[in-house]
């Protein structure tokens, strides 16, 4: 079965400095991974996603992340955090549970951006 | 840029009352999903729907659940008698392909449920 494991509940940084968010996956299969972002009030919104392409993955708001196979991991970065960065941050992996793909969430790490 | 909306944003209800979480998909979307998450906990699979059927759902989602398509923009989530422990945040996504590795769900706001 297909999980993942988001390492920190909550990371702190300040502004202009990078950005670390983990995350370790389990698959029995090449997986499809995702890093969704959600701001307060708001819907979840895709960042970026990994479909065994290119290891490093760029996604939208200058975040990135690394597929490391070796490690089962993928951790989500950005350079210089930026104060609209502060939300919550889920990795999810897609479900091989049926034809249409269910995604199995981590519980999320919450990014707060201090002045 | 398209975008999947939920009404309402935040539903009170009395044990034991029927509850219709609305969702409007993106328009060209055929794939449509209902995820919950419990305060706390992580954001669940409940259902997808695809062809006016389900296509998979899990074991949360018991003969308590239902979903519909009525019409040609509307996505609902019925919980028929609601318990204490369906009190969570519903959120509908909605995909323009099939599950795999190229799809991309894209997901609504939320519909905050409070079950009293």
């Amino acid at each position: 079965a297909q999980s993942v494991t988001q390492l920190d509940s909550h990371v702190s940084v300040s502004e202009g400095t990078p950005v670390l968010l983990r995350c370790n996956y389990s698959s029995s299969y090449s997986p499809s991974l995702f890093w969704y972002v959600q701001h307060p009030n708001k819907g979840l919104q895709l960042l970026l996603k990994y479909t065994s392409a290119a290891t490093l993955v760029k996604g939208i708001n200058g975040f990135e992340a690394e597929f490391k196979k070796s490690e089962t991991s993928f951790h989500l970065t950005k350079p210089s955090a930026h104060m609209s960065d502060a939300a919550e941050y889920f990795c999810v992996v897609m479900g091989y549970g049926g034809s249409q793909g269910n995604l199995i969430f981590g519980k999320g790490t919450k990014l707060s951006v201090k002045p | 840029e398209p975008e999947v909306t939920q009404t309402p944003s935040h539903q009170v209800t009395q044990m034991g009352q029927e509850v219709i979480l609305r969702c409007v998909p993106i328009s060209n979307h055929l794939y449509f999903y209902w995820y919950r998450q419990i305060l706390g906990q992580k954001v669940e699979f409940l259902v997808s729907f695809y062809n006016n059927e389900i296509s998979e759902k899990s074991e949360i989602f018991d003969d308590q659940f239902s979903v519909e398509r009525p019409d040609g923009s509307n996505f609902t989530l019925k919980i028929r008698s609601t318990k204490l422990e369906d009190s969570a945040m519903y959120f509908c996504a909605s995909s323009p392909l099939p599950g795999g590795s190229s799809d991309t769900q894209y997901f609504g706001p939320g519909t905050r449920l409070t079950v009293l």
